[in-house]
């Protein structure tokens, strides 16, 4: 299995509402990502998590939550959403935390959210 | 600062031709690899082929190769034969350190590939 599956696809939302994104893989990598997509830009990091610790909080603002509750399962939670933050968020994985200078990175095909 | 620049936005092929796109990049990384990733319009970010820095090969996967010229820090991507399934945003991506052993992966900006058939 060498994939990375991400849930919902698509998410609308209003800005009072909470919900959260869902990220699962199981080749057994200990470095997992949150990633956000704005249209026909590259992807920016948000959240890096190594050893289901967060290592990089790319100084995201709190209405993002990452949690990691174990070495297969990534979750963002979303709370009081501004229409800006609608993207594409991808997550991905790699084997080994840190080594992103020479590992390939595997991503799921995203969640699509909208915020009206 | 350590960026990675594509000058391409959009490029246009014929079917079964070759074409090339272009990155630079900066790093201070001593040991690294770089990358090139495909985007379908499925939207999941694929790895298409990487290069090791410290390689003077340049790599090569089936119809994708690289050339790689570490001096001018300059690493584009070749494809031959182009297919229709070829058409997607491709990302260069370089590594950058974010401090200590930690280090995270930079995108540029892409290149839009349209195959006409």
């Amino acid at each position: 299995d060498t994939e990375v599956t991400q849930t919902p696809k698509h998410l609308v939302m209003g800005m009072t509402n909470k919900k959260s994104l869902k990220c699962e893989q199981h080749m057994g990598h200990r470095a997992m990502y949150w990633y956000k997509q704005k249209a026909k830009k590259p992807p920016e990091l948000m959240f890096v998590y190594s050893y289901e610790k967060l290592s990089i909080n790319e100084s995201v603002p709190s209405r993002f939550s990452p949690e990691c509750p174990n070495s297969s399962l990534l979750n963002l939670h979303l709370h009081a959403l501004q229409p800006e933050d609608s993207a594409l968020y991808l997550c991905a994985s790699s084997q080994k935390p840190g080594a992103v200078t020479n590992e390939k990175l595997f991503f799921g095909s995203g969640t699509q959210l909208s915020v009206l | 600062a350590q960026t990675v620049t594509q000058s391409q936005p959009e490029m246009s092929v014929q079917e079964a031709e070759t074409v090339t796109l272009s990155c630079t990049y900066d790093t201070s990384e001593s040991d690294y690899y770089l990358f090139w990733y495909k985007q379908p319009p499925s939207r999941q970010m694929i790895l298409v082929i990487r290069q090791e820095a410290y390689k003077q090969q340049n790599a090569t996967e089936n119809r994708f190769s690289v050339n790689f010229q570490k001096a001018a820090k300059s690493f584009s991507l070749k494809i031959s034969d182009s297919q229709l399934g070829d058409a997607a945003m491709y990302f260069c991506a370089c590594p950058m350190n974010y401090g200590g052993a930690t280090n995270k992966l930079i995108f540029g900006t892409g290149t839009l590939l349209a195959v006409q058939p």
